[in-house]
């Protein structure tokens, strides 16, 4: 079975700050690695996705993540957070048969 | 090009009571997916279709059940509801699941309250 692992609940940074939200996954086949972001009151959406290739992803915003297949993570960075990525953050996994997993989310507040 | 929508938005029932929820998908878009989101548990995959059949499926009971009808649209159904069911019910579609690459495009949601 798979599953995802987010390290962080909560994270509090003042703006600037560099953010790096951990994330792990466990299953044993090829997987693909998305980010989403959920800001208050809007839609769940996609950051980034990994499939195949360069192992480090750029998204929207300044966000990117990199896959390090040897510890099994897909860890989110942004070198400098504003208090617009204010949000929560997921982590997920989707295997070859197209079922996706969750961690189960960080919420992250950026400080004025 | 109009984003996932959701109907109802807010919903509240009793225990015991069944309730339909509804997902229209993005135009050309054929797989829907259902997730359970709570506090405690976070996103939890209930289903997901693609042309009307069933591909993948979550851990949950059978009094969790959904169809797809030939538009793409798609309605989950939970039977005699409890009071963990309470909960926001997300879905996504996306273009198709045979290539898992697909991103995946959110509703806002059906906000579930069961009393």
């Amino acid at each position: 079975a798979q599953s995802v692992s987010q390290h962080n609940h909560h994270v509090i940074l003042s703006e600037a700050a560099s953010l790096e939200l951990g994330c792990n996954y466990s299953y044993g086949g090829t997987v693909n690695l998305f980010w989403y972001v959920q800001y208050p009151g809007q839609h769940l959406q996609l950051l980034l996705k990994y499939f195949s290739g360069d192992p480090l992803v750029k998204g929207i915003k300044g966000f990117e993540a990199e896959f390090i297949k040897s510890k099994f993570s897909f860890n989110l960075r942004k070198p400098s957070v504003q208090w617009s990525d204010t949000a929560e953050y997921f982590c997920a996994v989707k295997n070859n048969a197209g079922k996706s997993t969750f961690g189960d989310g960080t919420t992250l507040t950026v400080k004025p | 090009k109009a984003g996932v929508t959701q109907t109802p938005r807010y919903l509240i029932k009793t225990r015991g009571q069944q309730v339909t929820l509804s997902c229209s998908p993005i135009s050309g878009h054929r797989s829907v997916s259902w997730y359970q989101q709570t506090p405690g548990q976070g996103l939890q995959f209930l289903f997901e279709y693609f042309s009307e059949t069933q591909r993948n499926k979550g851990n949950f009971p059978g009094r969790f059940s959904g169809r797809q009808f030939s538009n793409s649209r798609s309605e989950m159904n939970v039977s005699t509801l409890e009071l963990g069911d309470s909960a926001l019910y997300l879905c996504a579609s996306s273009l198709a699941t045979i290539r898992v690459t697909d991103t995946q495009y959110f509703g806002p949601g059906t906000r579930l309250t069961v009393l």
